[in-house]
């Protein structure tokens, strides 16, 4: 199985702040990774696929980056929007998540 | 636009089988696709269950194999997921997704889901 582990668990950030999320998996998955912004009570919405890639219709403040088993995902400047809680998953053997970084107020 | 609708009972006893069904509208699941479960416990994160390309061809997470059968109605346009042997710790909210062409990928297009408690 591969395992996703993302850091923080909790990050607490300000209307305008740059933002970056870290997603690892335990071998490598070259740039089979997803990114995924759930609200509460809703459905997750698909941000960047193949690591890098912006959905259409996806802010351009959304960046996605990596390859291997190091992934990150920028938020340029964080707007009200975007407190949401931020989901990694790989799809390079089965379909794995991370355990989900919650972006906060602070 | 592609819209998926989850349905099925909300309280199932535990030993018992859950059944769900998603009805897709806005694309035939005939023409393609993979199209998957994903279930969401409560305050916790999201696991994948299983896909189903077009053909048939299934593709199951190997934790949960043994209990779990997806299945599609084409005449309805509709996915299926049955999970036998349902303990609490299936209580989760389950979610219908789109995949894409291989059975390992991202999912695009999700329903909202449906909240299914195990309890007796």
């Amino acid at each position: 199985d591969i395992q996703m582990t993302q850091s923080p668990s909790t990050l607490s950030a300000s209307v305008g702040d740059r933002v970056t999320i870290t997603c690892r998996a335990s071998q490598s998955i070259s740039t089979w990774l997803a990114w995924y912004q759930q609200k509460p009570g809703k459905a997750p919405k698909l941000l960047i696929y193949k690591a890098s890639s912006l959905e259409r219709g996806v802010p351009s403040r959304f960046s996605g980056s990596g390859s291997g088993t190091e992934f990150t995902l920028t938020i340029s400047s964080l707007q009200p929007d975007d407190f949401a809680t931020y989901y990694c998953q790989q799809y390079e053997s089965y379909l794995t998540f991370g355990q989900g970084t919650k972006v906060e107020i602070k | 636009q592609v819209q998926l609708q989850e349905s099925g009972p909300g309280l199932v006893k535990p030993s018992e089988t859950l059944s769900l069904t998603c009805t897709v509208s806005g694309y035939s699941i005939s023409s393609g696709y993979y199209w998957g479960w994903i279930r969401q416990p409560p305050g916790k994160g999201l696991e994948w269950i299983a896909n189903i390309y077009h053909n048939g061809d299934t593709y199951y997470n190997p934790s949960l194999k043994s209990r779990v059968t997806i299945s599609l109605d084409t005449s309805k346009n509709q996915l299926s997921l049955q999970l036998s042997s349902v303990t609490v710790a299936d209580t989760a909210v389950y979610y219908c997704a789109r995949g894409g062409y291989s059975p390992t990928y991202y999912m695009d297009v999700w329903g909202k889901g449906t909240t299914v408690t195990v309890s007796s």
